[in-house]
C-alpha cells in the first residue's frame, strides 16, 4: 500500500495567515492526489483534484502543488470558515489511501 | 446535479447483520466507480473499497477484505455496504463517495454497535 504522510498533524493560525500543509507519498503517484476539508459533523468536501485543480466553487485562496511524492496545500489568507481538518488522498494506486489529517485551529 | 443520499443512522447489537445504502442520481451510475469511506469516532478517513456501477467489479482495501460486502443495484442506482455479523469496533460514520477526481460524497450514515 502507498503510505501518505501528512504534516503537521495540527497547527494554530490567525485569520489572514498563510498556511501550508504537506503530504508525502511513499512512492511516486504522478499528480493523482486530492485535498479535502472536513468540518465537525460534516462530510468531507473535496477542494482540489489532480494535485492542483480547484474543484468548482472552491475559493481561489486555496491552491495545490506538487507531483511525484511531495504535495502541498496552501491557503493564502486564512478565513474564519477555513478552520477545519484537512486530508490528502492518493488516487494513483488501489487501495486509495488518505493522509492522517491536519487540524487547523484558531490561534 | 449529482446527489448521493445515504440511509438513516442505525443502532445495532454485536452479532447482528446490517445493510446501509447510498442512492445516486444526476450521473451515469453504470459508468463510474463508487466507494465507501469509514470514519471511526474522533479519527481520520479510511477508504474501504470501490465498486463499479456497471458490472459490480469490486476492490476491497486489505483491512476490510472479508469484513464487509459491497454491492450495487444498477436498476435503482444504489450502492450498498453490508455486514453479516457486526462488532463494536464497526461503530463509525460511513460515507459513500465517488473517487478519482469527483467531489461527490454522501451525507454519511452513523452506525452504532453496542455489545
Amino acid at each position: 500500500d502507498i503510505q501518505m504522510t501528512q504534516s503537521p498533524s495540527s497547527l494554530s493560525a490567525s485569520v489572514g495567515d498563510r498556511v501550508t500543509i504537506t503530504c508525502r507519498a511513499s512512492q511516486a503517484i504522478r499528480n493523482d492526489l486530492g485535498w479535502f476539508q472536513q468540518k465537525p459533523g460534516k462530510a468531507p468536501k473535496r477542494l482540489i483534484h489532480s494535485a492542483s485543480t480547484l474543484q468548482s466553487g472552491v475559493p481561489s485562496r486555496f491552491s495545490g502543488s506538487g507531483s511525484g511524492t511531495e504535495f502541498t496545500l496552501t491557503i493564502s489568507s486564512l478565513q474564519p470558515e477555513d478552520f477545519a481538518t484537512y486530508y490528502c488522498l492518493q488516487e494513483n494506486t488501489f487501495p486509495l489511501t488518505f493522509g492522517g489529517g491536519t487540524k487547523v485551529e484558531i490561534k | 446535479e449529482v446527489q448521493l443520499v445515504q440511509s438513516r443512522a442505525e443502532v445495532k447489537k454485536s452479532g447482528e447483520s446490517l445493510r446501509i445504502s447510498c442512492k445516486a442520481s444526476g450521473y451515469s451510475f453504470a459508468n463510474h466507480w463508487i466507494g465507501w469511506v469509514r470514519q471511526m469516532p474522533g479519527k481520520g478517513l479510511e477508504w474501504m473499497g470501490i465498486i463499479y456501477g456497471g458490472d459490480s467489479e469490486t476492490k476491497y482495501s486489505p483491512s476490510f477484505q472479508g469484513q464487509v460486502t459491497m454491492s450495487v443495484d444498477k436498476s435503482s442506482s444504489t450502492a450498498y455496504l453490508q455486514w453479516s455479523s457486526l462488532k463494536s469496533s464497526d461503530t463509525a460514520i460511513y460515507y459513500c463517495a465517488r473517487p478519482y477526481g469527483s467531489g461527490d460524497w454522501g451525507q454519511g450514515t452513523l452506525v452504532t454497535v453496542s455489545s
